[in-house]
């Protein structure tokens, strides 16, 4: 079945560190450009930055709002997309999607607690 | 920056169309994507590259781009259909969601 599940989503203090995981099955992950999207409650829909694939560079773009704050990093060999966030805000508080743009995960919530 | 807005709502009668706009500056120079998300749930592909629709949405789903405006449309729109729904764009590598917009079937 081709499916994304992401993990590693809580509850964490302003200005502390989480990191988020998404696997990825029954497709070629090494192959896909991964995104990571989040929903904050009551909010639309924002996006929070891309990485590329190995063989396009492994490029990563980032969102005004978390730039210089989150990493996306990517390990192909466990087929696992990872989103490292730091000095998290209040407004980081959101449900986190990872997707390949036609594949999503069901998502995982972070809750920034002040 | 860059910034595609869309109508807050839209309400359509059963069997009846629905189109969903999304406004951006040359907008029409850019790939246009379009995602239905409903409550507690991932959001769905439902259009790529502005017209361009995945094997599992069904026909009554189009799109159209083109100058400062890309349009999703719904024909015979059903119960099912009623969501939010958002346009997203590439704008020099960063990615960018469309306001969203809530679908009502009445």
């Amino acid at each position: 079945e081709v499916r994304l599940v992401e993990s590693g989503g809580g509850l964490v203090k302003r200005g502390g560190s989480l990191r988020l995981s998404c696997e990825g099955f029954g497709f070629t992950f090494n192959d896909a450009w991964m995104s990571w999207v989040r929903q904050a409650p009551g909010k639309g829909l924002e996006w929070v930055g891309r990485i590329k694939s190995k063989a396009d560079g492994e490029t990563t773009d980032y969102a005004a709002p978390v730039k210089d704050r989150f990493i996306i990093s990517r390990d192909d060999s466990k087929h696992t997309l990872y989103l490292q966030m730091n000095s998290l805000k209040s407004e980081d508080t959101a449900i986190y999607f990872c997707t390949t743009s036609d594949l999503w995960g069901p998502g995982t919530e972070v809750s920034v607690s002040s | 920056s860059f910034e595609l807005t869309q109508p807050p709502s839209v309400s359509v009668s059963p069997g009846e169309t629905a189109s969903i706009t999304c406004s951006g500056d040359k907008v029409g120079d850019k790939f246009v994507f379009w995602y239905q998300k409903k409550p507690g749930q991932s959001p769905v592909l439902v259009m790529y590259q502005d017209n361009k629709r995945p094997s599992r949405i069904p026909e009554r789903f189009s799109g159209s781009n083109s100058g400062n405006t890309a349009t999703l449309t719904i024909s015979g729109t059903q119960a099912m259909d009623e969501a939010d729904y958002y346009c997203q764009a590439w704008d020099s590598n960063t990615g960018v969601f469309g306001t969203g917009t809530k679908v009502t079937v009445l």
